[in-house]
């Protein structure tokens, strides 16, 4: 939907090792959002982006930085990762207008 | 801050009509979305509402009423496929998108 990437779908990391995700948008929208997915949290917010180079904190943003150097890529970095990041990660991006917003299809880690 | 509520789960028949709850507090309220979630895949855009009423869209229908925090998700005609996860998200004045825990709906033949 709405031309979203995510990748890679599937990674296994190890305990203290960085790992980057990317979305990756096609149709040029300002907004852009990372969430973590967890049983019995929902979905949660990391970091969002308004724009090139603005960005900005979300609901667990501790441990995670983010990236928007062009308009079509956020990246999101985990500096250290640790087991508690273990999590299906999704990115998603709103239409200007307001009207939508949709996701990417996810990325599973597991931190071991 | 922002708290978002809606019920856990729910069961319904097929055929039947269900209506999922959604109420929230924000500071500055700038739009609501409703998701489905089967599992294991993404969530799906079903709604969005900023202004108050009903939005209807096929089988499903959204409402909202911003002065009393709260929103409803109607589903009409109960598919088997209907089952999954319904989300409720809100969008504050800082372009955060805050989701609820979701509502699991199960449906019965």
């Amino acid at each position: 939907d709405a031309g979203i990437t995510q990748s890679p779908r599937h990674k296994v990391t190890e305990t203290g090792t960085p790992v980057t995700l990317r979305c990756h948008q096609t149709e040029n929208h300002r907004y852009m959002y990372w969430y973590r997915q967890d049983p019995g949290h929902g979905l949660r917010l990391i970091h969002y982006s308004y724009g090139v180079k603005d960005t900005d904190k979300g609901e667990v943003s501790d441990g995670y930085s983010v990236s928007r150097s062009k308009t079509e890529d956020f990246l999101l970095t985990l500096e250290s990762a640790t087991s508690s990041q273990t999590s299906v990660y999704f990115c998603a991006i709103r239409k200007t207008d307001n009207t939508e917003a949709f996701f990417g299809q996810g990325t599973r880690l597991t931190v071991v | 801050g922002q708290n978002i509520d809606q019920p856990t789960e729910m069961t319904a028949t097929e055929g039947a009509i269900v209506q999922i709850n959604c109420t929230y507090q924000t500071s500055g309220f700038n739009g609501l979305f409703w998701y489905q979630q089967h599992a294991g895949e993404a969530p799906t855009f079903l709604s969005y509402n900023v202004l108050d009423g009903l939005e209807e869209k096929g089988r499903f229908s959204s409402f909202l009423s911003r002065s009393k925090g709260y929103s409803y998700l109607l589903l009409k005609e109960l598919q088997m496929k209907d089952s999954a996860s319904y989300l409720c998200a809100v969008m504050n004045r800082d372009d955060k998108i805050i989701f609820g825990k979701g509502t699991r709906l199960h449906i019965l033949p």
